[in-house]
C-alpha cells in the first residue's frame, strides 16, 4: 500500500512564525504536491515537484515556499504565517504518467492566531 | 484554462436511495477524469477514473461514472447508498500536465 504521511495532524502557530509542514511518501514517486483545502473552494495547488530539487508554482504560491532535498520528502514552508493561511494542508504524491492516481496524506489542520 | 464545476455543494439522501453527483469540466483537449472521496478527518482517496476506452467506469463499492464528451460531464452515480457513503466527493481533471484541477466538492449526507 502506498503511504503518504504528514508530520502533524493539527498545528497551532502565531502570526509571523515560520512554519514547516513535512510530507513523506514511501512509493518512490517522482511527483509530489502541496494543496490547501478550504470550505467552498475545494483543493487548490500551492506547489508541486517533479524531481529532487525541482519545483513549480501552482495556483496559489504566494506566502509559501517548498523544499525537496530527497525524493521521498517534500516540505512546505510558511515564511511568516498569517491568519489567512489558516487551512487544511494536504500533501500528495504520484508517479509521472499523466493518468496516474495521486495518493494523499491525512492532512494537517493549521490554525494561525 | 481548464476548470471543473460541481454545482451541488451538498446532497442529502436517505439510505438505500439512488444518488447522482454532478461534475462538468471545461477543456478543449482530451482529458483524464477522476473522482476522489474524502471521509471525515482523512485525506482524499481515488474512487474511480476515466482515461480512455469505455465511457462507463465503475468502482469496487458500487459507484459508477459516465464520461460524456458532448456534454463535458462526468457525473457520479450509485443506485443505492449506505450510511458509510457519507463523505465529500471531489471531481478532478487532468488535461496533459501532471497536475489535477479539482472541483469545489460535494458533500453527500446519507440519513437512515
Amino acid at each position: 500500500d502506498v503511504k503518504v504521511t504528514q508530520s502533524s495532524r493539527y498545528l497551532v502557530k502565531r502570526t509571523g512564525e515560520k512554519v514547516f509542514l513535512e510530507c513523506v511518501q514511501d512509493m518512490d514517486h517522482e511527483n509530489m504536491f502541496w494543496y490547501r483545502q478550504d470550505p467552498g473552494l475545494g483543493l487548490r495547488l500551492i506547489y508541486f515537484s517533479y524531481d529532487v530539487k525541482m519545483k513549480e508554482k501552482g495556483d496559489i504560491p504566494e506566502g509559501y515556499s517548498v523544499s525537496r532535498e530527497k525524493k521521498e520528502r517534500f516540505s512546505l514552508i510558511l515564511e511568516s504565517a498569517s491568519t489567512n493561511q489558516t487551512s487544511m494542508y494536504l500533501c500528495a504524491s504520484s508517479s509521472p504518467d499523466r493518468g496516474e492516481t495521486q495518493y494523499f496524506g491525512p492532512g494537517t489542520r493549521l490554525l494561525v492566531l | 484554462a481548464q476548470s471543473v464545476t460541481q454545482l451541488d455543494s451538498q446532497v442529502p439522501v436517505f439510505e438505500e436511495a439512488p444518488v447522482e453527483l454532478r461534475c462538468n469540466y471545461s477543456s478543449s483537449v482530451s482529458v483524464y477524469l477522476f473522482w476522489y472521496v474524502q471521509y471525515p478527518n482523512q485525506g482524499l482517496q481515488l474512487l474511480l477514473k476515466y482515461l480512455s476506452g469505455s465511457t462507463l467506469v465503475e468502482s469496487i463499492n458500487g459507484f459508477e461514472a459516465e464520461f460524456n464528451k458532448s456534454q463535458t460531464s462526468f457525473h457520479l452515480r450509485k443506485p443505492s447508498v449506505h450510511i458509510s457513503d457519507t463523505a465529500e466527493y471531489f471531481c478532478a481533471v487532468n488535461t496533459g500536465f501532471q497536475k489535477l484541477v479539482f472541483g469545489t466538492g460535494t458533500r453527500l449526507l446519507v440519513s437512515p
